[in-house]
This record gives structure tokens, C-alpha cells and sequence, in this order.
């Protein structure tokens, strides 16, 4: 069981806007930002968002993050289908000593 | 260009230990915390915990702690993950990813090293 809290899948069509919600708690996301991952099927992660709604060099701005209080979201706007993928949000949790936890992940379908 | 390249597949015996080497290139080592995550077969990502290379300073999760070890060697720029007492839900691949501490993240990650523990 995952600390933050993911649905399992999402799907849209090419062209829609697919939204990925990730929720966690008071002592992770609601004191600390929220990063995003992209993993490719058989790749290693790659960091898609940071601080919650940064997007490091090379990453579409078709992809955007928010926070809110303990819960975060990524949004995909124009979907792709190089957009299939798995989604993980993360964060640090001040509770656990300095760690960082994950959600679940999000596969993310594009039909 | 930043690059970590992790060493290859592992099979072992259960009760048997894992290392696991990381050498990263196109930086200065010692100036950022290299963490490990681990990814089980369809599974999601967890964290395994960090080393700071320039101290050697470690802070492994809970679940791991007494059963993994965190070095480096600076003269080799790589960092090393050894994991003890191997369970077959060990099985899993295994990732280093460099800490950007300025964005707090998780900006490049090895390739991953697959390590089979057969049941």
C-alpha cells in the first residue's frame, strides 16, 4: 500500500485532456512539493515535474502540475499516443524521518 | 553529459547478498546524494534510501534498514547498494537516481539492474 495514493489507470483519446490526481497527507505533500515521473514501458523513470508545477528542459508544456493543500495533479493536455505510459507522483514525508514516498502509479492509456 | 550506468543482471539463492554499482559520469560525484529506488515486477516504485558521497552519510528506509548497506568510492565516482538476507520478493529491478537538491528531485536515473532471487 502506497503512502500517497494514485488511481491505477486513466485513458483518453488523442487530442483530449487526461488529468492524474495523487493524494497524500498533512506530513508529505502538504508540506513538502510534488514531483512527477514518466515511465516508459521497459525505461528507467524520468522526471517530468518538479516543485509541483516546474517542467525541466525538454518536457512539452503540454504536461502541467498543481498542488492543493494534500493532494496534487498532472494534467495532459493535446494527448499522444507517446504519451502511454506509467505516472508516478512523489514526495518527502517529514514523518518518516526524511524519506520519500511515491503513489502507487497511474497507467495511463491512450485508446 | 550526466549519465549513470549501473552494473548488470544478478541471480541469487535465497539468504544471499546483492551489490549493486552505479558509476556516474558528467558531474561532480561528491556534490549530490545519489538515492536507490527498487521496482518489483509490475509493481510501482519504492524507495530504498540515500548516500551522501561526499560524507559517506546514509538514511535507508524503514523496511530496509538492517538488510542494506549504502558506500561509494569517490576515486571511481560510483555508489554502491548492497542488500542482504535476499528474499524472493527481493526480485526486482533496481534504480540509482541522482537528488537535484535546488528542485528537489530525482533529475537522472541508471538504467536499472535486475536482480532475480528464485523462490
Amino acid at each position: 500500500q502506497s503512502v500517497l495514493t494514485q488511481p491505477p489507470s486513466a485513458s483518453g483519446t488523442p487530442g483530449q485532456r487526461v488529468t492524474i490526481s495523487c493524494s497524500g497527507s498533512s506530513s508529505n505533500i502538504g508540506s513538502n512539493t510534488v514531483n512527477w515521473y514518466q515511465q516508459l514501458p521497459g525505461t528507467a523513470p524520468k522526471l517530468l515535474i518538479y516543485s509541483n508545477n516546474q517542467r525541466p528542459s525538454g518536457v512539452p508544456d503540454r504536461f502541467s502540475g498543481s498542488k492543493s493543500g494534500t493532494s496534487a495533479s498532472l494534467a495532459i493536455s493535446g494527448l499522444q499516443s507517446e504519451d502511454e505510459a506509467d505516472y508516478y507522483c512523489a514526495a518527502w514525508d517529514d514523518s518518516l524521518d526524511g524519506h520519500v514516498v511515491f503513489g502507487g502509479g497511474t497507467k495511463l492509456t491512450v485508446l | 553529459q550526466v549519465q549513470l550506468v549501473q552494473s548488470g543482471a544478478e541471480v541469487k539463492k535465497p539468504g544471499a547478498s546483492v551489490k549493486v554499482s552505479c558509476k556516474a559520469s558528467g558531474y561532480t560525484f561528491t556534490d549530490y546524494h545519489m538515492h536507490w529506488v527498487r521496482q518489483a515486477p509490475g509493481q510501482g516504485l519504492e524507495w530504498m534510501g540515500w548516500i551522501n558521497p561526499h560524507s559517506g552519510g546514509t538514511n535507508y528506509a524503514q523496511k530496509f534498514q538492517g538488510r542494506v548497506t549504502m558506500t561509494r568510492d569517490t576515486s571511481i565516482s560510483t555508489a554502491y547498494m548492497e542488500l542482504s538476507r535476499l528474499r524472493s520478493d527481493d526480485t526486482a529491478v533496481y534504480h540509482c537516481a541522482r537528488f537535484y537538491n535546488f528542485w528537489s528531485a530525482f533529475d537522472y536515473w541508471g538504467q536499472g539492474t535486475l536482480v532475480t532471487v528464485p523462490s
